[in-house]
């Protein structure tokens, strides 16, 4: 099992494009969820899905919107990048809330300039 | 005030040694707690869960007081691999992560 996978790695993008960010897992996860992680703060919850088809926000939702038409992916977009989304974005997924355990993608990293 | 503090840290311990890190929590509606490791420059993965008894896994001792609202984490014996952060994350109706305490342990 790959796990959860994220494309793309890194990329850089100029002010105003545009982009999205791909997640897979091969789990059959029902919970899937895209955070960002920024120096001196822990990860954020951006936004969430609870099943295919469902998405709801987290915690720093602006900017940023996202989709779940498979249940295995979860597509996270940037309409039009700002230098404030300049972060590492991580995917993870999960059975379930409560305790059960979110694995996590490995990561891109975003470069606004 | 930020929801779960963490001492950023870094702890710099020799080989061998034991370290404990804390971790306080504000918001009393807090169900679950966790620590969560990450390398640097990699995801984050779940060390352990922290149950109220206090648990263990090996060498890793968490323990959770609900009435002060802090999580601890010991580890013993460390090795040159637990150099990582390691990440305090209480859930309410999602997880809440910590900031990350930094631990280098010295040959």
């Amino acid at each position: 099992n790959a796990g959860v996978t994220q494309t793309p790695k890194f990329r850089v993008l100029k002010t105003g494009q545009s982009m999205t960010l791909l997640c897979a897992q091969d789990m059959n996860h029902e919970y899937m969820y895209w955070y960002r992680q920024d120096p001196g703060m822990g990860l954020r919850l951006i936004h969430y899905s609870v099943g295919e088809g469902t998405t709801a926000k987290g915690e720093v939702p602006d900017g940023y919107n996202v989709s779940r038409l498979k249940k295995q992916n979860f597509l996270l977009g940037l309409e039009s990048a700002a230098p404030s989304q300049t972060s590492v974005y991580f995917c993870a997924s999960s059975w379930g809330q409560g305790s059960y355990e979110q694995y996590f993608g490995p990561g891109t990293r975003l470069t606004v300039t | 005030r930020k929801e779960v503090e963490q001492d950023p840290g870094p702890f710099n311990v020799p080989e061998g040694a034991t370290v404990a890190f804390n971790c306080t929590y504000s918001n009393s509606a807090s169900q679950s707690f966790f620590w969560y490791r990450q390398d640097c420059r990699k995801e984050p993965k779940l060390l352990m869960s922290v149950y109220s008894s206090g648990n263990e896994d090996g060498r890793f001792t968490a323990q959770l007081n609900r009435a002060s609202q802090y999580i601890s984490l010991l580890i013993r014996d460390s090795k040159l691999s637990d150099s990582a952060t390691y990440l305090c994350v209480v859930r309410r109706n999602k997880l809440i992560f910590g900031t990350g305490t930094l631990l280098a342990v010295q040959p």
